[in-house]
C-alpha cells in the first residue's frame, strides 16, 4: 500500500484558514485520498476524499496536486473544536482496509 | 438516529476470560471493520466484513474472532484475553466498501485485560 507523509504537528489560531499538508509520493493511479479526524476520546470521523479534483464539503476543502504525489486539507476558519489528530489515508480500488498512520495532531489557540 | 453503537463502553477483565465486544449498526450498511487503537498510535484493523456471512482477516487478526450472522451487528470475542490486547476498540459501517465512501465509527470500548 502507497504511504503517506504527515507532519506530527501543527498549530493555528482560532478562526484562521489551516493548510494540512501530506505528502503521498507513490500513489497509484486508482488510489483515492482520505481524510479523517479523530477529537479526544472519540471514533475517527470522515471529513473529505478525492481522486483527482479539488473537492469541497461544508466541513473542509481537499487540494489534490496536480501530480496527485501531495494533497491539502483546509479548515476554513478553525474553530476550537477542529483541535484533533487529522489522518490522511490513500485507499485502493482493491483495498478493504484502511491504513491509519501517525496523522497530525492540530492544536488551536484562541 | 441510532447509528452505530459499541457496548460495553468500558471493559475490565482478567487474563485468559473470553470476553465479547459489541457492535450494532441501524444503516444496514453491507461493509462493517473492527479496529484497534493503542494508547498513542493509529488505528489496526482487526477483522472485516463485506456482509453477512463474509467475514476476512485485517492486518492483526491473531487472538480475535467475529461472526456477522445478521446484517446489522457484528461482535468481536477475544478468545483468552492478554495483557497485549488492553486497547480501544473502535467499530466502523460504510455502505459499499472504503474506496469512494466513508466510514462511519463507532464511540469505542475501551478494555483493560489485567
Amino acid at each position: 500500500d502507497a504511504k503517506t507523509t504527515q507532519p506530527n504537528s501543527m498549530e493555528s489560531n482560532e478562526e484562521e484558514p489551516v493548510h494540512l499538508p501530506c505528502n503521498h509520493s507513490t500513489i497509484s493511479g486508482t488510489d483515492y485520498i482520505h481524510w479523517y479526524r479523530q477529537l479526544p476520546s472519540q471514533g475517527p470521523e470522515y471529513v473529505i476524499h478525492g481522486l483527482t479534483s479539488n473537492v469541497n464539503n461544508r466541513m473542509a476543502s481537499l487540494a489534490i496536486a496536480e501530480d496527485r504525489k501531495s494533497s491539502t486539507l483546509i479548515l476554513h476558519r478553525a474553530t476550537l473544536r477542529d483541535a484533533a489528530v487529522y489522518y490522511c489515508i490513500l485507499v485502493n480500488n482493491a483495498g478493504n482496509m484502511l491504513t491509519f498512520g501517525g496523522g497530525t495532531r492540530l492544536m488551536v489557540k484562541p | 438516529d441510532a447509528g452505530i453503537t459499541q457496548s460495553p463502553r468500558y471493559k475490565i477483565t482478567e487474563t485468559g476470560r473470553q470476553v465479547t465486544l459489541m457492535c450494532h449498526q441501524t444503516w444496514s450498511h453491507s461493509y462493517m471493520f473492527w479496529y484497534r487503537q493503542d494508547l498513542g498510535h493509529g488505528l489496526r484493523l482487526i477483522y472485516y466484513s463485506a456482509a453477512a456471512d463474509i467475514t476476512d482477516k485485517g492486518e492483526v487478526p491473531d487472538g480475535y474472532v467475529v461472526s456477522r450472522s445478521k446484517t446489522e451487528n457484528f461482535p468481536l470475542t477475544l478468545e483468552s484475553a492478554t495483557r497485549s490486547q488492553t486497547s480501544v476498540y473502535f467499530c466502523a459501517s460504510s455502505d459499499a466498501g472504503i474506496t469512494n465512501e466513508k466510514l462511519f465509527f463507532g464511540s469505542g470500548t475501551q478494555l483493560s485485560v489485567l
